[in-house]
């Protein structure tokens, strides 16, 4: 089955520093991994993806993320925190059982400091 | 105009009773699902239909029962609620079925089960 593991709860960062949000994935095939952003009391939303294709991902709201295949990690980054950023962050792989399903990591959740 | 939502937002009610949550996508996708979001977070997939047929049905107590009318309509039905069921439950829905294709969620229905 696949996975996806975020080995940090959470992470702090000063605002104007860079950030990363840690994310490995465990897949049996190619891996089509996602990051999505919950902010409070609201829904997920869609950062960025990687289906194939260049390793570095660009995605929403001046997010990265790097695909290493050998280190099977996804971290998603950002080169400068804004306070705005602090939110909660799920890593996601895709998962085929008879249909596509998202596996959802157990999220980080980032505090930017002012 | 909201892409995906749901009503009601908040639901309080009793154990026992029955209750039902809906959601409406104005996206055009194909692929509809529910997720309940527990206490610490944990994402989990519950169900997904892909035009108006189920697709993926994870091990979820026969007391939930989703129907989905139309492919743009994805609602949730629970009979004899337990003080287990409370959780935030999120509608999402995406192109269609392809592994490719990120997820856009609802603002979440809070329920809380006394």
């Amino acid at each position: 089955a696949q996975s996806v593991a975020q080995p940090e709860d959470q992470v702090n960062v000063a605002e104007g520093n860079p950030l990363t949000v840690k994310c490995t994935y465990s897949v049996s095939g190619n891996p089509y991994l996602f990051w999505y952003v919950q902010y409070p009391n609201r829904g997920l939303q869609f950062l960025l993806k990687y289906i194939t294709g260049d390793n570095l991902v660009k995605g929403s709201y001046g997010f990265e993320a790097e695909f290493n295949k050998s280190q099977t990690s996804f971290h998603l980054k950002k080169p400068s925190a804004l306070v705005s950023d602090s939110a909660l962050y799920f890593c996601a792989v895709r998962e085929y059982t008879g249909g596509f399903k998202t596996i959802f990591g157990a999220g980080t959740r980032l505090f930017v400091k002012a | 105009d909201t892409a995906v939502s749901q009503t009601p937002k908040y639901l309080v009610t009793q154990m026992g009773n029955d209750k039902s949550i809906k959601c409406e996508q104005n996206l055009g996708h194909d692929t509809m699902y529910w997720y309940k979001q527990d206490s610490k977070k944990f994402l989990k997939i519950m169900f997904s239909y892909n035009n108006k047929e189920l697709i993926i049905n994870e091990t979820v107590p026969n007391r939930f029962s989703p129907k989905s009318p139309d492919k743009a309509h994805l609602n949730l039905h629970i009979n004899s609620l337990e003080l287990g069921d409370s959780a935030v439950y999120f509608c999402a829905s995406s192109q269609d079925t392809s592994a490719s294709y990120e997820q856009y969620f609802g603002p979440g229905t809070r329920l809380t089960v006394t």
